[in-house]
């Protein structure tokens, strides 16, 4: 299994409060996801890295924060959760941004936001 | 907005049956194309991909491309009961990796 550890696995936050989700891989892959997954929807990318200090936005970006300061690290940032962004999300790798290269997911954080 | 289209099923298919899933995407710029296999509270994970037009097999699965059609398959032999599971499919463009809401697969013993 790719080497991959999302934490928390779980967390239980109130509406307001900051929350900061942390994906560490030891792969040394370049390239590092962040999704959520919601029922109907899907997974949906909501920021991506192609190199440390190097991210991009993703499909559903508003509310959130990123940032990627060791190739190993990924850290997902809610500066104020609100209800809508209670969700499963899942962090994952790929060795570089060419097509033949796949992803790998870590286990998922499960998050739910009162 | 690309879209990936998926039908959610659940589909059902005896042991030991064919199970073809299917999935239609919109941007003709896609590459590659991945299924995973997502069983209920766990991760995806990776089943197989293709990125040539045509068929390619890996043991009881097999991935049909036909990137005109812009339509991409997955067919399951020998369904087994452990095949159940949620199956997302998923195009590649330009660095992001496009999934669709994937196909609720039940195998009956």
């Amino acid at each position: 299994d790719a080497g991959i550890t999302q934490s928390p696995r779980h967390k239980v936050t109130e509406t307001g409060t900051p929350v900061t989700l942390r994906c560490h891989q030891t792969e040394n892959h370049r390239y590092m996801y962040w999704y959520r997954q919601d029922p109907g929807h899907g997974l949906r990318l909501i920021h991506y890295s192609y190199g440390v200090k190097d991210t991009d936005k993703g499909e559903v970006s508003d509310g959130y924060s990123v940032s990627r300061s060791k190739t190993e690290d990924f850290l997902l940032t809610l500066e104020s959760a609100t209800s809508s962004q209670t969700s499963v999300y899942f962090c994952a790798i790929s060795p570089q941004g060419v097509s033949n290269q796949p992803q790998h997911f870590g286990d998922g954080t499960r998050l739910s936001i009162l | 907005q690309k879209e990936v289209e998926q039908n959610s099923g659940p589909l059902s298919v005896p042991e030991g049956a064919i199970a073809s899933l299917n999935c239609t995407y919109s941007d003709r710029g896609s590459q590659s194309f991945f299924w995973y296999r997502q069983y209920s509270g766990k991760s995806p994970e990776l089943i197989m991909f293709i990125y040539s037009n045509g068929d390619k097999e890996d043991g009881r699965f097999t991935a049909q491309l036909n990137k005109a059609s812009q339509y991409v398959s997955l067919l399951i032999r020998d369904s087994q009961p452990s095949d159940s599971a949620t199956y997302l499919c998923a195009p590649y463009t330009g660095n992001q990796f496009y999934f669709g809401t994937g196909t609720s697969l039940t195998v009956i013993p």
